[in-house]
């Protein structure tokens, strides 16, 4: 199984609000990621985790918050949306290491009102 | 800074027709080149990779061409078919640093 699952697949948040968005994958892979996907752009990085190691991107450091209880499991939080994180959110997982796939989940819509 | 760029942003061609994808970079120490094709609705899944020792990688329909020395490659799907329609990200790393590095996309429509 290449699945990676997110939930839920849409999501409409109030401004202000926080957001929970999660993913699981069951490929054992010591890996995960969470992107953010605007129209006409490229797939953004958030944050990753290696093992239980969280790495954010300096520039989304403060905006977003992550957790990893378990190897399978990852969740993207967000403490209070605002109108510029409506976007597509992907999850995705891979092995360690240099040439490795990338698999990913389906994304999360979210929608900030 | 951008640093893996597509073009076009859309490509519409038609069935039986080759498509040509673009894809430059700027970071020479980018030594693999992956091509992620995503349907709607779908995430993006691994389609085709290079890494730069090659100069051309073929897969069935799908062919990168790899010009290390201008950094820039390309995808060519031949005799496209309807069903190859979809967003085609081209995205690089370096062997010091395994993140991908994604450009934007190539919205590619095929008519029939």
């Amino acid at each position: 199984d290449t699945t990676v699952k997110q939930n839920p697949r849409y999501k409409l948040a109030r401004v202000g609000k926080p957001v929970n968005l999660i993913c699981s994958q069951t490929m054992n892979h010591d890996t995960m990621y969470w992107y953010q996907k605007k129209p006409n752009q490229a797939p953004k990085l958030l944050l990753f985790y290696y093992d239980k190691i969280l790495n954010r991107e300096a520039d989304t450091f403060e905006k977003f918050q992550s957790s990893r209880p378990n190897n399978s499991f990852c969740s993207l939080y967000i403490g209070s949306a605002g109108l510029e994180y409506s976007a597509m959110y992907l999850c995705a997982s891979s092995r360690a290491g240099a040439d490795t796939e990338v698999f990913f989940g389906k994304g999360t819509r979210l929608t900030v009102v | 800074q951008q640093q893996v760029r597509q073009s076009p942003q859309s490509l519409t061609v038609w069935e039986g027709e080759t498509a040509i994808l673009n894809c430059s970079y700027e970071n020479s120490a980018f030594d693999y080149f992956p091509w992620y094709q995503q349907f709607p609705g779908e995430g993006p899944a691994l389609l085709i990779s290079i890494l730069s020792v090659s100069n051309k990688k073929e897969d069935g329909r799908f062919t990168i061409f790899f010009n290390k020395r201008e950094k820039k490659l390309s995808l060519h799907i031949a005799d496209s078919q309807p069903g190859d329609s979809a967003t085609y990200f081209c995205a690089a790393s370096a062997d010091s640093n395994y993140q991908l590095i994604w450009g934007s996309g190539t919205k590619l429509i095929i008519k029939p």
